[in-house]
């Protein structure tokens, strides 16, 4: 199966400051890289997603690069601010699988 | 729309009892999933089906079986509890579309824990 790593486990910047987050997998077969965020006690949901053909999408403050031959992708958050405090997990599709990293604890501080 | 929706949302059982999840989508989706989430795990896929009447293991599947009956549902059950089943769960559906690269749309999540 699919192995995704995703580092730093915790991230603490500045209100304003930029957030990058990184995610390794080992199947060239995936084809899909979707980024969610989790806030405590709810359901993780989707901010940005990614396909294998594609080596860069940005939707405002958030962005997400992917290198399919280093096999890696990173989340970036530009200004950041205190509502982006969050959980936020990489994840990687392998045919009908989604296999996820273990999650990265953003905090803001303002 | 409802979208995905899971029952029961909390439940305490003692080890050895059996017990049923259900996952209810209202989206019309063909692929549904069971996801387990632990403290500093991520969420780990147990079980999925690609369409009714069919199911498929994922990485974690021991001590849990599905169906799928219907195609708004997905079923997990619990045979008998064990401590290590204590966690949350998620269930997901999503529709491949035409490059099969579609989001999952999640349920509120069911704590569960095991005595």
């Amino acid at each position: 199966g699919e192995n995704v790593e995703q580092h730093p486990s915790t991230l603490s910047v500045q209100e304003g400051d930029s957030a990058v987050i990184k995610c390794t997998y080992s199947d060239s077969a995936s084809n899909y890289f979707p980024w969610y965020k989790q806030e405590l006690g709810k359901r993780p949901q989707l901010i940005i997603d990614i396909r294998s053909n594609v080596g860069e999408k940005k939707d405002q403050r958030i962005a997400v690069t992917l290198n399919k031959t280093a096999k890696h992708f990173s989340l970036h958050i530009t200004e950041t601010q205190p509502e982006d405090s969050a959980v936020y997990f990489c994840a990687a599709r392998l045919v009908y699988q989604f296999y996820f990293g273990t999650g990265t604890s953003l905090t803001v501080i303002p | 729309n409802a979208g995905v929706t899971q029952t029961p949302k909390f439940r305490v059982l003692k080890t050895g009892q059996s017990m049923t999840l259900l996952c209810a989508q209202d989206m019309n989706h063909e692929y549904m999933y069971w996801y387990r989430q632990d403290p500093g795990m991520g969420l780990r896929l147990i079980h999925y089906s690609v369409g009714e009447g069919t199911t498929a293991k994922g990485e974690v599947p021991d001590g849990y079986n599905v169906s799928r009956l219907k195609k708004q549902n997905f079923l997990l059950g619990l045979e008998s509890a064990a401590p290590s089943q204590t966690s949350v769960y998620f269930c997901a559906s999503r529709d491949p579309g035409l490059a099969g690269m579609n989001e999952q749309f999640f349920g509120p999540g069911t704590r569960l824990t095991v005595l």
